[in-house]
């Protein structure tokens, strides 16, 4: 069975810059979730998709931040305009069901300068 | 929202031995899920043990088990028989929002 899928890896931009995160979660995964980690603290929930609708975003930053999910299947998550405090670590995860195991993908890194 | 608070940041063992990681957790759910996750250097975060919160029965899994008390809204991990793969930071999670606690990092020590 096929891991969650995300990309780039490592991505590097400058502040002001845009950047945008894909994720193809494993087949059949209803529930696909977007964290933020920063170095040294656990992550940080940024949204939860329940199919292509949104069930939290509570602490996404909205005036920057913006994701979505068309069709149930694959997420994209995007930083615009990124500022330093962006640099982290974006893992997306999803599980089959809410409650189910998270499974998670190797993550996107950000340096933002 | 759930809170998850895991007051231990740093932790090492010698090899071969046993260690126990703390994690308390706030909720007004009956009925919910609690992990415990191993991120190594790489960031990949690895499922190690999962607890439902209506069996009574601690979960276990291999060297790794859980203490679940419910009442206390208490879940510790422990490793037995540490061994140097083991070095990781550890994050309790519950679920049903998929919380992380602030993770502790784990050195085992040859």
């Amino acid at each position: 069975e096929a891991g969650v899928a995300q990309s780039p890896r490592y991505k590097i931009i400058e502040k002001r810059q845009s950047v945008a995160f894909w994720c193809n979660p494993i087949s059949g995964h209803a529930t696909l979730y977007w964290y933020q980690q920063i170095l040294g603290q656990g992550p940080k929930l940024l949204i939860q998709f329940q199919n292509n609708g949104v069930v939290d975003d509570s602490q996404l930053p909205k005036d920057r931040f913006s994701a979505e999910r068309l069709k149930g299947v694959d997420s994209t998550l995007k930083i615009q305009p990124a500022k330093l405090e962006d640099s982290a670590v974006y893992l997306c995860a999803s599980s089959s069901t809410r409650g189910n195991t998270i499974y998670f993908g190797e993550g996107s890194w950000l340096t933002v300068v | 929202a759930q809170t998850v608070t895991q007051s231990q940041p740093e932790m090492s063992v010698q090899e071969a031995e046993t260690v126990t990681l703390s994690c308390t957790y706030d909720t007004s759910e009956n009925n919910y899920y609690l992990f415990w996750y191993k991120q190594p250097p790489s960031r990949q975060m690895i499922l190690v043990i999962r607890q439902e919160a209506y069996k009574q029965q601690n979960a276990t899994e291999n060297r790794f088990s859980v203490n679940f008390q419910k009442a206390a809204k208490s879940f510790s991990l422990k490793i037995s028989d540490s061994q140097l793969g083991d070095t990781a930071m550890y994050f309790c999670a519950s679920v049903n929002d998929m919380r992380f606690g602030a993770g502790t990092r784990l050195t085992v020590k040859p």
